[in-house]
């Protein structure tokens, strides 16, 4: 089945650190990857998407490339601040056909912290 | 209008109780979608509704009942809970649709309804 590999975290960076979280894919057709972020007592917001290989998906300073080769796609970001600590989500999305319609398929989720 | 809003924010029930979650979207989205989410962990889909149908059921218990009076709006019908249902429960929307380039855009995410079973 489709399915979704984040790096373990949680991680905790200074600010203006560079910042990489991993994601990997394993998916039987052709997906849509998304970054959700998630901050505190929140619902989750979209960061960014791809929905082809090569696509670079980009918004804040954050940035994904889809690539195929390597069924990735890391998140990363050249210098985080205090207020992008939360919660970020990798995810795709596939039509399968039936009952899958479409169906997000998430990753486990990276806390980051960023301390002054 | 980009928003997906839901209430109540915060929700205490008995076991006993019935209560229902409402969400709403003016976005002219055709799909939403009831997520729950623990806490530390991705959001678990519930149910998916498209042009107001239930498309999708993921085995969700009978004490949840979802509700889709129209194309706006989306309810989730609770009764005779759980404590281990307590979690944070979100409601989604995209812009569905049959061709794959509706069906594999984004979900747009309410702030979620935090849910206390005592």
């Amino acid at each position: 089945g489709d399915s979704v590999t984040q790096m373990e975290g949680p991680v905790t960076l200074s600010e203006e650190a560079f910042l990489t979280i991993n994601c990997t894919y394993t998916a039987t057709g052709y997906p849509s990857l998304f970054w959700y972020v998630q901050y505190p007592g929140e619902g989750l917001q979209l960061l960014l998407k791809a929905t082809k290989a090569d696509d670079k998906g980009s918004n804040k300073g954050f940035e994904a490339t889809y690539r195929k080769e390597t069924t990735s796609f890391h998140l990363e970001k050249g210098s985080v601040q205090v207020s992008d600590s939360a919660v970020y989500f990798c995810a795709l999305r596939i039509n399968a056909g039936g009952t899958s319609y479409g169906k997000l398929t998430f990753g486990q989720g990276t806390i980051l912290t960023v301390h002054p | 209008d980009t928003e997906v809003t839901q209430t109540p924010k915060h929700l205490v029930m008995g076991m006993t109780n019935k209560k229902s979650l409402k969400c709403e979207q003016h976005m002219g989205h055709r799909a939403m979608y009831w997520y729950k989410q623990k806490a530390k962990k991705p959001p678990e889909l519930m149910f998916v509704y498209s042009y107001e149908k239930l498309s999708i059921n993921e085995s969700v218990p009978s004490r949840f009942s979802p509700e889709c009076p129209n194309s706006s709006l989306l309810n989730l019908h609770l009764h005779a809970l759980q404590p281990e249902d307590s979690a944070l429960y979100l409601c989604a929307s995209s812009q569905g649709g049959q061709s794959l380039r509706e069906q594999l855009n984004e979900q747009f995410f309410g702030p979620g309804t935090r849910l206390t079973v005592l």
